[in-house]
Protein backbone atom coordinates (compact mmCIF):
# COMPACT_ATOMS: atom_id res chain seq x y z
CA UNK A 1 0.00 0.00 0.00
CA UNK A 2 1.12 3.53 -0.91
CA UNK A 3 1.42 6.43 1.96
CA UNK A 4 2.66 9.78 2.27
CA UNK A 5 4.15 11.78 5.10
CA UNK A 6 4.47 15.10 5.29
CA UNK A 7 6.76 15.87 8.34
CA UNK A 8 5.70 19.42 10.16
CA UNK A 9 1.56 20.13 9.67
CA UNK A 10 3.02 24.15 10.36
CA UNK A 11 6.07 25.95 8.79
CA UNK A 12 7.03 30.13 9.49
CA UNK A 13 9.27 31.48 6.94
CA UNK A 14 10.45 34.86 6.96
CA UNK A 15 9.69 36.64 3.44
CA UNK A 16 12.55 36.00 0.98
CA UNK A 17 14.08 33.08 3.21
CA UNK A 18 14.09 29.72 1.87
CA UNK A 19 11.10 27.28 1.92
CA UNK A 20 11.10 23.94 2.84
CA UNK A 21 8.37 21.44 2.89
CA UNK A 22 9.28 17.85 3.13
CA UNK A 23 7.39 14.68 1.85
CA UNK A 24 8.41 10.93 2.27
CA UNK A 25 6.58 8.43 0.48
CA UNK A 26 5.94 4.80 0.34
CA UNK A 27 5.50 2.53 -2.91
CA UNK A 28 5.66 -0.75 -3.89
CA UNK A 29 5.89 0.29 -7.59
CA UNK A 30 7.88 2.87 -9.14
CA UNK A 31 5.68 6.33 -7.98
CA UNK A 32 4.16 9.39 -9.47
CA UNK A 33 4.84 12.21 -6.71
CA UNK A 34 2.46 15.80 -7.08
CA UNK A 35 2.72 18.91 -4.97
CA UNK A 36 -0.12 20.69 -4.49
CA UNK A 37 -1.73 24.14 -3.37
CA UNK A 38 -4.75 24.78 -1.54
CA UNK A 39 -5.53 28.39 -0.80
CA UNK A 40 -8.53 28.68 1.43
CA UNK A 41 -11.97 27.75 0.76
CA UNK A 42 -10.40 26.85 -2.87
CA UNK A 43 -9.86 23.38 -4.92
CA UNK A 44 -5.94 22.39 -5.55
CA UNK A 45 -3.28 23.69 -8.22
CA UNK A 46 -0.74 21.55 -9.24
CA UNK A 47 3.10 23.35 -8.94
CA UNK A 48 4.33 20.00 -10.07
CA UNK A 49 4.60 16.69 -10.87
CA UNK A 50 7.36 13.30 -10.86
CA UNK A 51 6.34 10.86 -13.68
CA UNK A 52 9.65 9.02 -13.75
CA UNK A 53 11.58 11.54 -15.65
CA UNK A 54 14.17 13.82 -14.19
CA UNK A 55 14.52 13.66 -10.65
CA UNK A 56 14.41 17.17 -10.40
CA UNK A 57 11.47 18.86 -11.29
CA UNK A 58 10.72 22.37 -11.41
CA UNK A 59 7.38 24.02 -11.15
CA UNK A 60 5.28 27.50 -11.12
CA UNK A 61 5.42 29.88 -9.19
CA UNK A 62 9.25 29.12 -8.41
CA UNK A 63 9.17 26.07 -7.08
CA UNK A 64 10.78 22.88 -7.14
CA UNK A 65 11.14 19.48 -5.88
CA UNK A 66 13.87 16.74 -6.23
CA UNK A 67 13.19 12.89 -5.85
CA UNK A 68 15.57 11.26 -4.27
CA UNK A 69 14.72 7.24 -4.34
CA UNK A 70 17.25 6.47 -1.64
CA UNK A 71 14.96 8.84 1.18
CA UNK A 72 11.80 8.28 -0.61
CA UNK A 73 11.33 11.77 -0.28
CA UNK A 74 9.94 14.65 -2.57
CA UNK A 75 10.73 17.65 -0.27
CA UNK A 76 9.40 20.96 -1.85
CA UNK A 77 11.86 23.73 -2.37
CA UNK A 78 11.90 27.67 -3.25
CA UNK A 79 14.47 29.90 -3.17
CA UNK A 80 13.21 32.57 -1.48
CA UNK A 81 9.37 32.94 -0.13
CA UNK A 82 6.68 35.46 -0.97
CA UNK A 83 3.65 36.67 0.85
CA UNK A 84 1.68 35.05 -1.53
CA UNK A 85 2.93 31.94 -0.80
CA UNK A 86 1.32 31.60 2.24
CA UNK A 87 -1.39 28.60 1.88
CA UNK A 88 -1.38 24.92 2.39
CA UNK A 89 0.56 22.12 0.58
CA UNK A 90 -0.23 18.86 -0.27
CA UNK A 91 2.45 15.75 -1.77
CA UNK A 92 0.47 13.22 -3.17
CA UNK A 93 1.78 9.59 -4.41
CA UNK A 94 -0.47 7.92 -7.14
CA UNK A 95 0.79 4.37 -8.39
CA UNK A 96 2.17 3.92 -11.79
CA UNK A 97 0.49 0.75 -12.18
CA UNK A 98 -2.75 0.01 -10.90
CA UNK A 99 -5.20 1.45 -9.68
CA UNK A 100 -3.33 5.23 -10.01
CA UNK A 101 -5.64 6.10 -7.34
CA UNK A 102 -4.13 9.51 -5.77
CA UNK A 103 -2.93 9.56 -2.00
CA UNK A 104 -2.72 12.85 -0.19
CA UNK A 105 -0.47 13.45 2.70
CA UNK A 106 -1.81 15.43 5.35
CA UNK A 107 -0.67 18.98 4.28
CA UNK A 108 1.33 21.02 5.58
CA UNK A 109 0.26 25.01 6.42
CA UNK A 110 2.96 27.26 5.08
CA UNK A 111 3.07 30.79 6.93
CA UNK A 112 5.43 33.86 5.48
CA UNK A 113 6.12 36.08 7.67
CA UNK A 114 6.56 40.02 6.86
CA UNK B 1 -7.13 23.63 -20.98
CA UNK B 2 -7.74 20.76 -18.09
CA UNK B 3 -10.12 22.84 -16.61
CA UNK B 4 -12.70 21.19 -13.83
CA UNK B 5 -15.60 23.43 -13.10
CA UNK B 6 -18.04 22.27 -9.98
CA UNK B 7 -21.56 23.67 -9.01
CA UNK B 8 -23.02 24.69 -6.74
CA UNK B 9 -19.65 26.15 -5.03
CA UNK B 10 -21.06 26.34 -1.99
CA UNK B 11 -24.52 25.23 -0.71
CA UNK B 12 -26.53 25.42 2.44
CA UNK B 13 -29.32 22.04 2.85
CA UNK B 14 -31.67 21.10 5.80
CA UNK B 15 -30.99 18.14 7.35
CA UNK B 16 -32.94 15.06 5.49
CA UNK B 17 -33.14 16.74 2.28
CA UNK B 18 -30.51 15.81 -1.07
CA UNK B 19 -28.19 18.46 -2.52
CA UNK B 20 -26.49 17.07 -5.64
CA UNK B 21 -22.79 18.75 -7.01
CA UNK B 22 -22.41 18.65 -10.52
CA UNK B 23 -18.62 18.33 -11.43
CA UNK B 24 -18.11 18.94 -15.21
CA UNK B 25 -14.79 19.10 -17.69
CA UNK B 26 -14.68 21.59 -19.62
CA UNK B 27 -12.30 21.08 -22.71
CA UNK B 28 -11.91 17.46 -22.24
CA UNK B 29 -13.61 14.51 -22.00
CA UNK B 30 -13.12 12.59 -18.86
CA UNK B 31 -13.22 9.08 -19.17
CA UNK B 32 -12.53 9.01 -15.15
CA UNK B 33 -13.73 11.20 -12.33
CA UNK B 34 -12.74 11.29 -8.87
CA UNK B 35 -15.05 12.40 -5.54
CA UNK B 36 -12.76 13.09 -2.35
CA UNK B 37 -14.27 14.69 0.95
CA UNK B 38 -12.23 17.57 2.32
CA UNK B 39 -12.78 18.33 6.54
CA UNK B 40 -11.77 21.32 8.25
CA UNK B 41 -7.91 21.53 8.11
CA UNK B 42 -7.66 17.71 7.35
CA UNK B 43 -6.40 15.96 4.05
CA UNK B 44 -8.32 14.84 0.79
CA UNK B 45 -10.15 11.36 1.41
CA UNK B 46 -11.20 9.67 -1.90
CA UNK B 47 -14.79 9.00 -1.68
CA UNK B 48 -15.01 6.79 -5.10
CA UNK B 49 -14.03 6.79 -8.21
CA UNK B 50 -16.44 6.54 -11.10
CA UNK B 51 -15.95 5.33 -15.42
CA UNK B 52 -18.23 7.22 -17.83
CA UNK B 53 -21.00 4.85 -18.32
CA UNK B 54 -20.56 2.33 -15.30
CA UNK B 55 -20.95 2.54 -11.26
CA UNK B 56 -18.43 3.90 -9.62
CA UNK B 57 -16.05 2.02 -7.32
CA UNK B 58 -16.43 3.28 -4.28
CA UNK B 59 -13.82 2.95 -0.89
CA UNK B 60 -14.23 1.72 2.15
CA UNK B 61 -16.48 2.91 4.61
CA UNK B 62 -18.19 5.26 2.03
CA UNK B 63 -21.82 4.57 2.15
CA UNK B 64 -23.04 4.24 -1.65
CA UNK B 65 -26.35 4.30 -1.10
CA UNK B 66 -25.89 7.96 0.88
CA UNK B 67 -23.40 9.04 -1.49
CA UNK B 68 -25.10 8.72 -5.19
CA UNK B 69 -22.27 9.15 -8.15
CA UNK B 70 -23.25 9.15 -11.53
CA UNK B 71 -20.83 9.66 -14.65
CA UNK B 72 -23.23 9.57 -16.95
CA UNK B 73 -21.67 11.93 -19.66
CA UNK B 74 -17.70 12.16 -20.78
CA UNK B 75 -17.73 15.74 -19.47
CA UNK B 76 -20.30 15.38 -16.40
CA UNK B 77 -19.94 13.54 -12.92
CA UNK B 78 -22.79 14.12 -10.20
CA UNK B 79 -22.57 13.51 -6.63
CA UNK B 80 -25.74 13.40 -4.64
CA UNK B 81 -26.01 13.79 -0.72
CA UNK B 82 -29.20 11.99 0.23
CA UNK B 83 -31.00 12.00 3.37
CA UNK B 84 -28.18 14.85 4.22
CA UNK B 85 -26.79 15.41 8.05
CA UNK B 86 -25.08 17.62 9.83
CA UNK B 87 -22.47 15.42 10.22
CA UNK B 88 -21.50 15.32 5.74
CA UNK B 89 -21.15 19.30 6.18
CA UNK B 90 -17.67 19.18 4.24
CA UNK B 91 -15.83 20.42 1.19
CA UNK B 92 -16.34 17.97 -1.55
CA UNK B 93 -13.75 17.98 -4.24
CA UNK B 94 -13.96 16.71 -8.02
CA UNK B 95 -11.39 15.83 -10.41
CA UNK B 96 -11.42 14.29 -13.80
CA UNK B 97 -8.58 12.32 -15.71
CA UNK B 98 -8.75 11.66 -19.49
CA UNK B 99 -8.14 7.67 -18.50
CA UNK B 100 -7.47 6.30 -15.34
CA UNK B 101 -4.02 6.59 -15.76
CA UNK B 102 -3.56 10.01 -16.71
CA UNK B 103 -2.95 12.88 -14.35
CA UNK B 104 -5.93 14.30 -12.19
CA UNK B 105 -7.43 17.93 -12.47
CA UNK B 106 -9.36 19.26 -9.83
CA UNK B 107 -12.31 20.99 -9.57
CA UNK B 108 -12.69 24.62 -7.35
CA UNK B 109 -14.14 22.07 -4.73
CA UNK B 110 -17.90 23.16 -3.38
CA UNK B 111 -18.50 23.62 0.48
CA UNK B 112 -21.86 22.06 1.82
CA UNK B 113 -23.18 22.88 5.09
CA UNK B 114 -26.03 20.66 6.72
CA UNK B 115 -28.56 22.67 9.02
Amino acid sequence: AQSVTQLGSHVSVSEGALVLLRCNYSSSVPPYLFWYVQYPNQGLQLLLKYTSAATLVKGINGFEAEFKKSETSFHLTKPSAHMSDAAEYFCAVSDSSGTYKYIFGTGTRLKVLA
Amino acid sequence: GAVVSQHPSWVICKSGTSVKIECRSLDFQATTMFWYRQFPKQSLMLMATSNEGSKATYEQGVEKDKFLINHASLTLSTLTVTSAHPEDSSFYICSASLNLEDEQYFGPGTRLTVT
